[in-house]
C-alpha cells in the first residue's frame, strides 16, 4: 500500500534561510504525491502536487518541491523563509482513487 | 465563495450522547470525505463518498457512520460517542478523484467527556 513518511516533526528555520521539509513516499506504482499546508485554527490548503508531469513542481508561496525516484522523496524547499510561513505542513500520497494518506506533519517555526 | 463549510466547529459532549457534523460544500464536487486529525498521526480517513448514495469506509471507520443523500452535504455520524472519539475533524470535498485538490472545511472541534 501506499504511505509517506515525514522525517522530522518540528522545524524551526530563520527568517531568510531555506526551508527544507523531508517526505519519503513508498510505492508498487508511479505516485500521486502532494503537499499541503495547514495556518493555526484552519483547514489544510493544497500547496503543490505531483502527478508525473514534470520532476520539479512549483507551488503557491514560493514553494516548490522535486520528486526523486531513485530516493523515494519528494521535499518540500523554499530559498527564503517568511513569517508567514509558519505552519504545519502535511505530504500525502494518492493510495487509491477512493482514498488520500497523509504523513504524520511538520511543524515549521519561523524565527525571527 | 466557493468553501467547504463545518458545523459546529466546536463541540463538548458527553459518552454516549448521540451526535452529528454538518459538511457541506457549494462546489458541485462528487467526492466528500470525513478525517479525523490527531497529534502525531496527521490525517486519518474515515468513510469517504465517490457520489450520492456511494459512501465506502477508509482507515479509522469504527464508531462512525455517514450518510449522502445530495450531492452537496456529507454529515459525519457518531451514534455512541466515546472519549477516544475527542480529535479535530475534517470535512474534505474535490471534483473527481483523489488526483484533484482536496478543498478542507474549517475543521470541528470535539471533545467526548
Amino acid at each position: 500500500a501506499q504511505s509517506v513518511t515525514q522525517l522530522g516533526s518540528h522545524v524551526s528555520v530563520s527568517e531568510g534561510a531555506l526551508v527544507l521539509l523531508r517526505c519519503n513516499y513508498s510505492s508498487s506504482v508511479p505516485p500521486y504525491l502532494f503537499w499541503y499546508v495547514q495556518y493555526p485554527n484552519q483547514g489544510l490548503q493544497l500547496l503543490l502536487k505531483y502527478t508525473s508531469a514534470a520532476t520539479l513542481v512549483k507551488g503557491i508561496n514560493g514553494f516548490e518541491a522535486e520528486f526523486k525516484k531513485s530516493e523515494t522523496s519528494f521535499h518540500l524547499t523554499k530559498p527564503s523563509a517568511h513569517m508567514s510561513d509558519a505552519a504545519e505542513y502535511f505530504c500525502a500520497t494518492r493510495g487509491s482513487a477512493r482514498q488520500l494518506t497523509f504523513g504524520s506533519g511538520t511543524q515549521l517555526t519561523v524565527l525571527p | 465563495e466557493a468553501q467547504v463549510t463545518q458545523n459546529p466547529r466546536y463541540l463538548i459532549t458527553v459518552t454516549g450522547k448521540k451526535l452529528t457534523v454538518t459538511c457541506s460544500q457549494n462546489m458541485n464536487h462528487e467526492y466528500m470525505s470525513w478525517y479525523r486529525q490527531d497529534p502525531g498521526l496527521g490525517l486519518r480517513q474515515i468513510y469517504y463518498s465517490m457520489n450520492v448514495e456511494v459512501t465506502d469506509k477508509g482507515d479509522v471507520p469504527e464508531g462512525y457512520k455517514v450518510s449522502r443523500k445530495e450531492k452537496r452535504n456529507f454529515p459525519l455520524i457518531l451514534e455512541s460517542p466515546s472519549p477516544n472519539q475527542t480529535s479535530l475533524y475534517f470535512c474534505a470535498s474535490s471534483l473527481g478523484d483523489t488526483t484533484d485538490t482536496q478543498y478542507f472545511g474549517p475543521g470541528t472541534r470535539l471533545t467526548v467527556l
